[in-house]
């Protein structure tokens, strides 16, 4: 079945620094890869969805300078937290549709 | 755009017991009803779905049923195990094949 590959599982990262998240589709080609982020005990909310090629699409209340998403091509979309902060500690997590949603691993970001 | 409602937050049952979890959709338009299960920092699996062109929807103990008119769909999970512990979410599918969350169920099987 289709796979997204999402690294890394894991990070660490001081306040002010950045991080970058990264998904690839490992046996399909992806135009579109959806972000989400969820805070612990809470749902999935939609972040953004990429597009291969063009402008990512931010949901209402997201800081597009804040998460710079790029998909530069069919196999790769990467999610850039620029200046973390504690408050942006959470689970980032991609999704792609491909006959069914397939989701990567998530990354849980602690910012300190 | 859609709004998913779910209830409960938390349910409990005993082991042996059927669980029922219900969700709410607000977009007619939306034609895809997915439900996951979530262990503690994984990904969220998909254990069932269904098309709004289908009532009813069932594999071994799980079982989906949508009624598009009321815009309701709801998960019945028979003969609960302790495996069965976890968040489970419900979902539909809007515009452009974005997904939206229902708020979770924690659900609770006791031994």
């Amino acid at each position: 079945g289709a796979v997204v590959s999402q690294h890394p599982s894991r990070v660490i990262c001081k306040s002010g620094t950045s991080v970058k998240i990264e998904c690839r589709s490992l046996d399909f080609q992806a135009t579109t890869m959806f972000w989400y982020r969820q805070f612990p005990k809470q749902s999935l909310m939609l972040m953004a969805t990429s597009n291969e090629g063009s402008k990512a699409t931010y949901e209402q209340g997201v800081e597009k300078d804040k998460f710079l998403i790029n998909h530069a091509s069919l196999t790769l979309s990467t999610l850039t937290v620029t200046s973390a902060h504690p408050e942006d500690s959470s689970f980032y997590i991609c999704s792609a549709f491909y006959y069914g949603y397939t989701f990567g691993s998530g990354t849980r970001l602690t910012v300190v | 755009g859609e709004n998913v409602e779910q209830h409960p937050s938390t349910l409990s049952v005993q082991e042996g017991d059927s669980a029922v979890i219900k969700c709410t959709y607000s977009d007619s338009a939306s034609n895809y009803f997915p439900w996951y299960k979530q262990e503690l920092g994984k990904r969220p699996q998909l254990i069932i779905d269904i098309r709004s062109n289908v009532g009813e929807k069932k594999d071994q103990r799980i079982a989906v049923t949508l009624n598009k008119t009321a815009k309701h769909f709801s998960l019945h999970i028979t003969e609960t195990q302790p495996e069965d512990s976890a968040v489970y979410f419900c979902a539909a599918m809007e515009y452009g094949n974005k997904l939206v969350f229902g708020a979770g169920t924690i659900l609770r099987v006791k031994s």
